[in-house]
């Protein structure tokens, strides 16, 4: 079965790190990229960023340089998300996604996690 | 960035009527648009690419249009399992964005 499971739900406190972990699975790791969205409660979506797991490189919103790292571990078919320095506008749903249809052009999300909730609060 | 504008920001319309939901670029992005359906508590579900093709077991009350900055997305007779939030999204450019979403309910 092709799905993407996400780790569970995080409570931090401002100032933490928080990392969360996407497992794919039915589909080959290294052929798409893997990205990251955040959704904050009652509000839309919005696009964190990419890791290419081929070759580990990123693409990043500008609004998170600096405080996010997207990383991949092909041996094990797991891409990561880290966001560093927590505040509570972070508080949000975050979905690991892949963009696996060539013809939708630069990545349209075909394939979606289940999401990870992180609050932070103190 | 493509800023992407969503109208309206909500509807409501009774069972077997027909729902349209409209997606404004900031600039052209030919057909490079998406389409998401999201029901309270889940992931999205992709609906449609390059602002027309249907995904694969999408139901065909579901289709879009449009090219350059302006797109529709239409329900021709809306059902119970249609109640959501829509957004659009532009697959034209980094950084990807997407509309702010409308929540179709039933009247």
């Amino acid at each position: 079965e092709v799905q993407m499971v996400q780790s569970g739900a995080e409570v931090k406190k401002p100032g933490a790190t928080v990392k969360i972990s996407c497992r794919v699975s039915g589909y080959t790791f290294i052929y798409y990229n893997l990205h990251w969205v955040q959704q904050v409660p009652g509000k839309g979506l919005e696009w964190m960023g990419l890791v290419d797991p081929e070759d580990g490189e990123t693409k990043y919103a500008e609004k998170l340089q600096g405080r996010v790292t997207m990383t991949a571990d092909t041996s094990m078919g797991i891409g990561y998300m880290e966001l560093r320095s927590l505040r509570p506008e972070d508080t949000a749903v975050y979905y690991c996604a892949t963009a696996r249809i060539a013809a939708a052009g630069v990545s349209a999300f075909d394939l979606w996690g289940q999401g990870t909730m992180v609050i932070v609060s103190s | 960035d493509i800023q992407m504008t969503q109208s309206p920001s909500s509807v409501s319309a009774s069972v077997g009527d027909r729902v349209t939901i409209t997606c404004r670029a900031s600039q052209d992005i030919s057909n490079w648009l998406a389409w998401y359906q999201q029901k309270p508590g889940k992931a999205p579900h992709f609906l449609i690419y390059s602002a027309s093709t249907l995904q694969s077991g999408v139901p065909s009350r579901i289709s879009g249009s449009g090219s350059g900055t302006d797109f529709t997305l239409t329900i021709s007779s809306l059902q119970p399992e249609d109640v959501a939030t829509y957004y659009c999204q532009q697959a034209y450019s980094f950084p990807l964005t997407f509309g702010g979403g409308t929540k179709v309910e039933i009247k």
